[in-house]
């Protein structure tokens, strides 16, 4: 049902790696999403776009960096992952109104070792 | 305090129970509300959205409360396939910044 699409599903790394963490959605949505949800614990918000060229930082402080160069592309970067990075990382995006509901992709669960 | 707040359980119920969850938002200026159900290590996905006058879809009714800040959502007839976590999400229209809850971990048992 949800066109938005994670890569990859799992990221096995070593400590002091940069990574990227794909995501895409098909659906013209302009808001994006990227939440980090670690096991039996909420989700917390660590980026948001509006649209294109539009970034920002999120409730939970997260050294990771995003970009949005293009409507359906929403990429997060670590640039050195460390064993604390290793959760569970979720995109999501919706429509213009507030109230159309949030499509997530299936994630991306990343392991720092 | 937490924007939104929810009891985690978990809610231990036989099959065919009817279960109720509650929510409580802290922003008075909250404008959407939803519920949605996550299973385990899966991604979340709607439930449903909770209007003012309140709604039911199947086995599954949601209220909102504005007054008391308090959404609420009601299953009816539990079936096995109903265990998963529920959370509540509350949003401002200003911001389009979806806030979840920790969710309620429901266990329906034969």
């Amino acid at each position: 049902e949800a066109d938005i699409y994670q890569t990859p599903r799992y990221l096995v790394i070593g400590t002091g790696k940069k990574i990227t963490l794909e995501c895409s959605q098909t659906m013209g949505h302009d808001k994006m999403y990227w939440y980090q949800q670690d096991p039996g614990m909420e989700l917390h918000l660590i980026h948001y776009s509006y649209g294109v060229n539009s970034t920002e930082k999120g409730d939970l402080s997260s050294e990771s960096t995003v970009s949005r160069i293009r409507t359906e592309h929403f990429p997060l970067t670590l640039e050195s992952a460390r064993p604390s990075h290793t959760s569970q990382y979720l995109c999501a995006s919706h429509d213009r109104a507030a109230n159309e509901k949030l499509f997530f992709g299936s994630g991306t669960q990343l392991s720092v070792l | 305090r937490k924007e939104v707040e929810q009891d985690p359980g978990p809610f231990n119920v036989p099959e065919g129970a009817t279960v109720a969850f509650n929510c409580t938002y802290s922003n008075s200026a909250s404008q959407s509300f939803f519920w949605y159900r996550q299973d385990c290590r899966k991604e979340p996905k709607l439930l449903m959205s909770v209007y003012s006058s309140g709604n039911e879809d199947g086995r599954f009714t949601a209220q909102l409360n504005r007054a008391s800040q308090y959404i609420s959502l009601l299953i009816r007839d539990s079936k096995l396939s109903d265990s998963a976590t529920y959370l509540c999400v509350v949003g401002m229209d200003s911001s389009y910044k979806l806030i979840f809850g920790s969710g309620t971990r429901l266990l329906v048992r034969p």
